[in-house]
């Protein structure tokens, strides 16, 4: 049964069209990550959550934002997505900071056209 | 910050040899190091991890092994199989820490 669940697994988006991509978890995990993977490149974290704190890396970009209503769902919304943003979302989990490893979802793979 | 860096970028094996992936980092402090598969299309999977207080951890046909003094680790398949092709990367964090550090990446590809 998947525990971490990203909606949609493929979406194509125009350039400056707003977009959400949506991850779930069944886990119960405090703590839930947004990753932006290029291809053939290492994930780079974006944010966090842990809990309801929102915890930004520095060099995120603006045009990325990030909500989590409930512990079970975190959004990410890109407000102006550009051609660079073509990239592997990748939603993940974990119980608390004492790291002990993700659980990531599938991934969703974003296009922008 | 802590730096990852992962070789070889690519491996290709005979199925049933061994393929071995290696990992430095660059924070001492960093005590924890996971080991991610990703296959095609998916999300990353932990297969094996590693805790700064082990040196070696070994299950089934996996096994890591960290020298903390140099500020490597190394992943170990042996008897490789086809179903063994994928993206594997190596990470590495301090067991407080809120992030992972990931390496480059390595693809394997075993060869039937």
């Amino acid at each position: 049964d998947a525990m971490v669940i990203q909606n949609p697994r493929y979406q194509v988006t125009q350039f400056g069209k707003p977009v959400t991509l949506s991850c779930s978890q069944t886990l119960n995990h405090n703590v839930m990550y947004w990753y932006q993977q290029k291809s053939s490149q290492a994930p780079k974290l974006l944010f966090h959550y842990y809990d309801k704190d929102f915890n930004n890396e520095a060099d995120t970009p603006d045009n990325f934002q990030s909500r989590r209503p409930n512990t079970s769902f975190c959004f990410l919304d890109i407000r102006s997505p550009g051609l660079g943003d073509t990239a592997m979302y990748l939603c993940a989990t974990s119980r608390d900071y004492i790291i002990n490893g993700y659980t990531f979802g599938s991934g969703t793979r974003l296009t922008v056209v | 910050g802590e730096n990852v860096e992962q070789h070889p970028s690519t491996l290709s094996v005979q199925e049933g040899d061994s393929a071995v992936i290696k990992c430095t980092y660059s924070d001492s402090a960093s005590n924890y190091f996971p080991w991610y598969k990703q296959e095609l299309g998916k999300g990353p999977q932990l297969i094996i991890d590693i805790r700064s207080n082990v040196g070696e951890k070994k299950d089934q046909r996996i096994a890591v092994t960290l020298n903390k003094t140099a500020k490597h680790f190394s992943l170990h398949i042996t008897e490789t199989q086809p179903e063994d092709s994928a993206v594997y990367f190596c990470a590495a964090s301090r067991d407080t820490g809120n992030q992972f550090y990931f390496g480059t990446g390595t693809s394997l590809t075993v060869i039937p």
